[in-house]
């Protein structure tokens, strides 16, 4: 497709397993990044991608949090070891090239509702 | 601390009507501004970017102004549609983030006819 695709739409896990979510990004786009956003919230930044160079991890929150997109497209994030407080919706953003000069806008998914019980 | 406010969190408007939606930041140093309209269950999308230059950018009905002064910006939606019920989010760029953006919390828009 022509958008950035996220999966799964929504994922359920039990405290204590472990998660992955994947992104595709549009084909060609050098930028990507991780949001994550709770109910009634904005998006907060979790993560960023150029290529396949992870530049900025500073807003995972705790090393329960691993990211990778190790082929410069697909990017996975991945969380081990839920706790009730990862319940949110991850967001997957993709953009041509972004550098603080830019202007180009960011091209998200529709996201993963991910629930641990 | 860089932070971005919204105004008002919700706001019920009937189907025509036009409204105003606002958002004050704190980011410093400033890049860029934008403004993103999120569907319930969907990703943001973009409506508008601004650089500090700028201080208006339309987008059909939407409009956004932008004071680096005051640090503040609205988005303005004439002629409003029900399609237009959403969360409209404001996104700062803060140069010495690099990629980072401070999103704010958003503002609720229902439409109602």
């Amino acid at each position: 497709g022509a958008g950035v695709s996220q999966s799964p739409r929504y994922k359920v896990a039990k405290r204590g397993q472990d998660v992955a979510l994947r992104c595709d990004p549009i084909s060609g786009h050098v930028s990507l990044f991780w949001y994550q956003q709770a109910l009634g919230q904005g998006p907060e930044f979790l993560t960023y991608f150029q290529n396949e160079a992870q530049l900025d991890k500073s807003g995972l929150p705790s090393d329960r949090f691993f990211a990778e997109r190790p082929e410069g497209s697909v990017s996975t994030l991945k969380i081990q070891r839920t706790q009730q407080e990862d319940s949110a919706v991850y967001l997957c953003a993709s953009s041509f090239y972004l550098d603080i000069y830019s202007n180009q806008p960011q091209h998200f998914g529709d996201g993963t509702r991910l629930s641990i019980l | 601390k860089n932070q971005v406010e919204q105004s008002p969190q919700s706001l019920i408007i009937l189907e025509g009507k036009n409204c105003t939606l606002q958002c004050n930041y704190t980011v410093s140093p400033f890049s860029n501004l934008r403004w993103y309209k999120q569907d319930t269950g969907r990703g943001p999308v973009s409506l508008t970017i601004m650089t500090f230059s700028e201080n208006t950018k339309s987008n059909g009905r939407y409009t956004a102004t932008l004071d680096a002064d005051t640090k503040q910006s609205s988005l303005h939606i004439t002629a409003s549609q029900l399609s237009d019920s959403a969360s409209y989010i404001c996104v700062v760029s803060a140069s010495n983030y690099g990629q980072n953006f401070v999103f704010g919390p958003g503002t609720r828009l229902s439409v109602l006819p």
